[in-house]
C-alpha cells in the first residue's frame, strides 16, 4: 500500500534551518510529483511546492522563494523540504503529499504524511 | 494567486443532515478543484478530485459539483465520522492554494 513516512521534526531556533524527509513507499517513486503543505496551528493548508522526483524539476510558492529547498533521492525513494532563515511564523505542521494527474482535468494530492511539527523557539 | 473562497466557514448540523459547502475561486479554473477532509490531528483526505470525481473508497454520500468558479460539496445524509473541516483546493495554477476551510460541527 501507497504510504508516505515523515522525519524531522523538532525545535529549531530563529534563523536556523530545518530539513525534513518523506520515505515513499508502495508505489513507484519517480512517477509522482511529491508536494509539500503545512498548517500552522489552528489555520488553514498551505502549499510550500513541489518536486518531480524523475526529473528533479522543483517549483515554488512566491513567498518561500529563497528559503525553501526542496529535493528528492531516487535511491531510497526520499524527498526532502529544508527551509531555512525560521521564524516563529514557521512554526506549523509540515506535510509531504503525493500528488497525480487526472488527464487535464486536474491535479491532486491522493497521499499524505503523517505531518511533522516544526517548532520555532528561541 | 487565485484566491479560493469557502463558505460557510463553520456549520452546525445534525447526523442524517444534507449539508452543502460552497468554493469560489478568483478566476476560472474549469474543474481543477478538489476537495479534502481533515480531523484533527491527522493529514488531509482527499474526498473529491476534478470537481467531481469521487475519490476510491470514499462514501457516496459525498458529491461534488461546479466548473469556472463555482463549486459545491454535498454530503446526502451526515454520518458522525464526518464531523470534521473541509478544504477546497485549485491545482489550475501554482501556487495551488486552498480555501479557509469549512468547520463542520454536531448540532
Amino acid at each position: 500500500q501507497v504510504q508516505l513516512v515523515q522525519f524531522g521534526a523538532g525545535v529549531k531556533k530563529p534563523g536556523a534551518s530545518v530539513k525534513v524527509s518523506c520515505k515513499a513507499s508502495g508505489y513507484t517513486f519517480s512517477n509522482y510529483e511529491i508536494n509539500w503543505v503545512r498548517q500552522a496551528t489552528g489555520q488553514g493548508l498551505e502549499w510550500m511546492g513541489w518536486v518531480s522526483p524523475h526529473s528533479g524539476n522543483t517549483a515554488y510558492a512566491q513567498k518561500f522563494q529563497g528559503r525553501v529547498t526542496i529535493t528528492r533521492n531516487t535511491s531510497t525513494s526520499t524527498a526532502y523540504m529544508e527551509l531555512s532563515g525560521l521564524r516563529s511564523d514557521d512554526t506549523a505542521v509540515y506535510y509531504c503529499a503525493r500528488a497525480t494527474y487526472y488527464g487535464s482535468a486536474t491535479y491532486y494530492f491522493d497521499y499524505w504524511g503523517q505531518g511533522t511539527l516544526v517548532t520555532v523557539s528561541s | 494567486d487565485i484566491q479560493m473562497t469557502q463558505s460557510p466557514s463553520s456549520l452546525s448540523a445534525s447526523v442524517g443532515d444534507r449539508v452543502t459547502i460552497t468554493c469560489r475561486a478568483g478566476q476560472s479554473i474549469s474543474t481543477y478543484l478538489n476537495w479534502y477532509q481533515q480531523t484533527p490531528g491527522k493529514a488531509p483526505k482527499l474526498l473529491i478530485f476534478a470537481a467531481s470525481r469521487l475519490q476510491s473508497e470514499v462514501p457516496s454520500r459525498f458529491s461534488g459539483s461546479g466548473s469556472g468558479t463555482d463549486f459545491t460539496l454535498t454530503i446526502s445524509s451526515l454520518q458522525p465520522e464526518d464531523f470534521a473541516t473541509y478544504y477546497c483546493q485549485q491545482s489550475y495554477s501554482t501556487p495551488y492554494t486552498f480555501g479557509l476551510g469549512t468547520r463542520l460541527e454536531i448540532k
